[in-house]
This record gives structure tokens, C-alpha cells and sequence, in this order.
């Protein structure tokens, strides 16, 4: 069972718009939380995180919403622009103790921003 | 050359090959990561090499075998695959130690193989 969900294969926005790309996840024991950013023939790119005890990081254009008693998270890119079209991956981690985490991802979402 | 690399990027063989994909970071990291993606499908990890030590290998078949000769190496020797095992297979490396930002990991471009 995906213990990481993204229910949107895929979202299309008008350039200058806010997307909103949203993340489920089932275990509570997560602790860290990432989004990936992947364009075609490239490995998937890191863009943001947060851990879970905050509520909201930002970081230029973009913007991670944490909602625990929810299970959810979703990323803001605000405005849109052409060059964000790509596919988002979120991640998820446990602190098991040791010296890595390992993450657990999402199918993805790919996001179209049309001009 | 910065970041983590990949070679080769895109690699045919026939079922009865034994090829080798390699990893290098030069990011000074000490955690690597072997993963795979197929089609509609979430990344998928394979194997986790921390300090050179394996710490984890998610129930990966035989056929694949890492080997990390150094924090800054990781291979993947593949012998005898089957055509489902054609995917992109991404090496990552992430900073040891620590929480929250320590666990973020930063992949290579990739290696697309496809098994005839």
C-alpha cells in the first residue's frame, strides 16, 4: 500500500496563475518532507522541504503547506511560469535513528503551464 | 565537475550481458542511494550505502549487485536481467548525520536501460 499519495497525475495552469500540487501520506511517523522537481531525461531535482514542526516554508515563488492532523501536504508555486512544466515528485522521511533517511515517494504530478 | 553523475546515460543489453552503471558525487556526501523508476510507478529503492557499509537492500534480486568502493563511487553490476528490469535507474547521495536537511538527496540524470 503507497504510504505517499498524489492523487493528480497531472494539473495545467495559465502562466502567471498559482498551481497547487497536493501529497497524502498514510504514516504518521513521518518527520521530513521534500519536493522534487523532475524534467524528462533528468534525474528528479530537489526544490523544497519542511519539517513536521512547522507548518509552512517558503522559499522564493515557492511555498509548502504542512497539515498533520490532515496528513497532508501541497506545494504553491506562485506565479506560474512556463519553465516550471515538469513533474513533482513528494518525498516523505522517517528518523529511524541512523545517520540517513530514506525517502518515500510519490507517483508524481506533472504540471503543464501554458502561456 | 560538480553535483552527482551518471554513466552511461542510456544502455541497451541483451539478457545474457553483464554491464555495469556507475555513480560519482562530488558533493562530499556520505550516503548513496540506488533507485529505480518505471513507467506510472513511484522511485523505487533499491539499495543504501552509508560509510561504503549497505544498509539497506529493499528485497532487490540477485541479479543486481552493488558495490561501493568508496563514499564517493556506487556501481550497479547487472548480469543475466529480464526485460522487465528496463527502467531509468537513478544513483542519489545525501550529507550523513543529523535530521531534516540531512536526508535530502541529490540525484544524477539517470541511466535509461533497456533489456532486449
Amino acid at each position: 500500500d503507497q504510504q505517499v499519495k498524489q492523487n493528480s497525475p497531472s494539473l495545467s495552469v495559465q502562466e502567471g496563475r498559482i498551481s497547487i500540487l497536493n501529497c497524502d501520506y498514510t504514516n504518521s511517523m513521518f518527520d521530513y518532507f521534500l519536493w522534487y522537481k523532475k524534467y524528462p531525461a533528468e534525474g528528479p531535482t530537489f526544490l523544497i522541504s519542511i519539517s513536521s514542526i512547522k507548518d509552512k516554508n517558503e522559499d522564493g515563488r515557492f511555498t509548502v503547506f504542512l497539515n498533520k492532523s490532515a496528513k497532508h501536504l501541497s506545494l504553491h508555486i506562485v506565479p506560474s511560469q512556463p519553465g516550471d512544466s515538469a513533474v513533482y515528485f513528494c518525498a516523505a522521511s522517517i528518523d529511524y535513528g541512523g545517520s540517513q533517511g530514506n525517502l518515500i515517494f510519490g507517483k508524481g504530478t506533472k504540471l503543464s503551464v501554458k502561456p | 565537475e560538480t553535483g552527482v553523475t551518471q554513466t552511461p546515460r542510456h544502455l541497451v543489453m541483451g539478457m545474457t550481458n553483464k554491464k555495469s552503471l556507475k555513480c560519482e558525487q562530488h558533493l562530499g556526501h556520505n550516503a548513496m542511494y540506488w533507485y529505480k523508476q518505471s513507467a506510472k510507478k513511484p522511485l523505487e529503492l533499491m539499495f543504501v550505502y552509508n560509510f561504503k557499509e549497505q544498509t539497506e537492500n529493499n528485497s532487490v534480486p540477485s541479479r543486481f549487485s552493488p558495490e561501493c568502493p568508496n563514499s564517493s563511487h556506487l556501481f550497479l553490476h547487472l548480469h543475466t536481467l529480464q526485460p522487465e528490469d528496463s527502467a531509468l535507474y537513478l544513483c542519489a547521495s545525501s550529507p550523513s548525520g543529523g535530521r531534516g536537511a540531512g536526508y535530502t538527496q541529490y540525484f544524477g540524470p539517470g541511466t535509461r536501460l533497456t533489456v532486449l
